[in-house]
């Protein structure tokens, strides 16, 4: 596609259920970013993807959250037994091969995530 | 712990100035710094991106300093104009696939 899609938009779940959020980035962007960004707050690290290696998961804020990327496109990132805190919204990025930042990353525009 | 600051409060100028604003990190060397623009309820933009042996780089009416002595760099906008005002946020990634992090922002409102 021509921008990252992310979906869905908002999503409001109550406290305790398990949530799905999907990023579709662009096409041949090797490089895939998820970010955390609370009201009026940056933007925290939340996992990163690059091509087929190991992904870097140090961002992750607790075991209930975990990610994955399939076929080195799709990704999806899973929050469980979702809590108050969760609520945020939650960007993603890619960027293209070898020097990943060298045009910056492109972001989609989020899922707002409420927890009731 | 590595920490990139930006100026929490909000930058307020008269259309047509220059504003400036500032990103100071600690422990952390960078290969590169980035400066995005954020719209609410919109993911942030790509602005432009300076290397570590790179002083200063432009477009348009922009213009990007990067002192890796002092650990700041500083975004200019010049002959600002209210459809400028938005939260300007500075990025920092080494190479070799790490992460990138993100400063806080820093909020610009333009006054026609």
């Amino acid at each position: 596609g021509a921008g990252v899609s992310q979906s869905p938009s908002n999503k409001v779940t109550e406290k305790g259920k398990d949530v799905e959020l999907r990023c579709d980035p662009i096409s041949g962007h090797t490089a895939l970013y998820w970010y955390r960004q609370s009201l009026g707050q940056g933007l925290e690290f939340l996992i990163y993807f690059q091509g087929n290696s190991a992904p870097d998961k140090s961002g992750l804020p607790s075991d209930r959250f975990s990610a994955e990327r399939t076929g080195g496109s799709v990704s999806t990132l899973t929050i469980q037994r979702t809590q108050q805190e969760d609520s945020a919204v939650y960007l993603c990025a890619s960027s293209s091969p070898g020097v990943g930042s060298t045009y910056g990353y492109t972001f989609g525009s989020g899922t707002r995530l409420t927890v009731v | 712990s590595q920490k990139i600051e930006q100026n929490s409060e909000a930058l307020n100028i008269q259309e047509g100035k220059t504003a400036t604003l500032t990103c100071n990190y600690t422990n952390y060397s960078p290969a590169y710094l980035q400066w995005y623009r954020q719209d609410p309820g919109r993911g942030p933009v790509f602005l432009l991106l300076i290397r570590e042996n790179e002083k200063e780089k432009r477009k348009e009416r922009l213009k990007v300093t990067f002192d890796t002595t002092l650990k700041q760099s500083l975004f200019h906008i010049t002959a600002s104009q209210p459809a400028d005002s938005a939260t300007y946020l500075c990025a920092l990634e080494r190479t070799g696939g790490f992460k990138t992090i993100f400063g806080a922002g820093t909020r610009l409102f333009v006054k026609a």
